[in-house]
């Protein structure tokens, strides 16, 4: 497709249950980032991807979360033992290298219950 | 100064005025900014970039202002529409660190 695509749109799990959210960058960029927004708050920083430098993962809020980005491509972001504070939208973005425009997916609604 | 929470600052105008967001960025040495638009249920959509090397630069019934000295960006909207309406907020980069949000402003238009 000619953007990011993020899977699923929306995920409800029960509490203590893991979930995987995944996305597919635009093909041929090279960053890749995850943040989460919660209701009418700013985006929150997780994790970011360069090429095949060692990802940034200051962003990532504790040890239940993790995230790996296969062949440069789709990432898949790992939530563990999820908790009700984990509910809020994860937005992927990728961008052709790292100070060039960043384009954002649809976002994942995650709800734990 | 800015909200958190859901107490976003918000800018209300009437359809046809011209809008002023700004931004207080954080990082001297950042050196690539970008303001995006994002509407309740969507991702955030880029609208103008501009590089610390510029002080400004003009899209299509937009312009962004850096002011490097205080730390400041704003974004201006020409003759806001309705379809504006959105939070808008601006992003930074510096060296080798990650795309950087401020906490957003939420613009209402009036028609």
């Amino acid at each position: 497709g000619a953007g990011v695509s993020q899977s699923p749109s929306n995920k409800v799990t029960e509490k203590g249950k893991d979930v995987e959210l995944r996305c597919d960058p635009i093909s041929g960029h090279t960053a890749l980032y995850w943040y989460r927004q919660s209701l009418g708050q700013g985006l929150e920083f997780l994790i970011y991807f360069q090429g095949n430098s060692a990802p940034d993962k200051s962003g990532l809020p504790s040890d239940r979360f993790s995230a790996e980005r296969t062949g440069g491509s789709v990432s898949t972001l790992t939530i563990q033992r999820t908790q009700q504070e984990d509910s809020a939208v994860y937005l992927c973005a990728s961008s052709l290298k790292r100070n060039t425009e960043a384009f954002f997916g649809q976002g994942t609604r995650l709800t734990v219950v | 100064g800015e909200s958190v929470g859901l107490h976003l600052p918000t800018l209300s105008v009437q359809e046809g005025d011209n809008s002023i967001i700004n931004c207080a960025y954080s990082n001297s040495a950042s050196d690539y900014f970008i303001w995006y638009k994002q509407e309740s249920g969507k991702g955030p959509q880029f609208i103008i970039d501009i590089r610390s090397n510029m002080d400004k630069r003009q899209g299509q019934r937009v312009t962004v202002l850096l002011n490097k000295t205080v730390k400041h960006l704003s974004l201006q909207i020409a003759a806001t529409q309705p379809g504006d309406s959105a939070v808008y907020f601006c992003a930074e980069i510096s060296g080798y660190s990650t795309l950087t949000f401020g906490k957003g402003t939420m613009l209402l238009v009036s028609p």
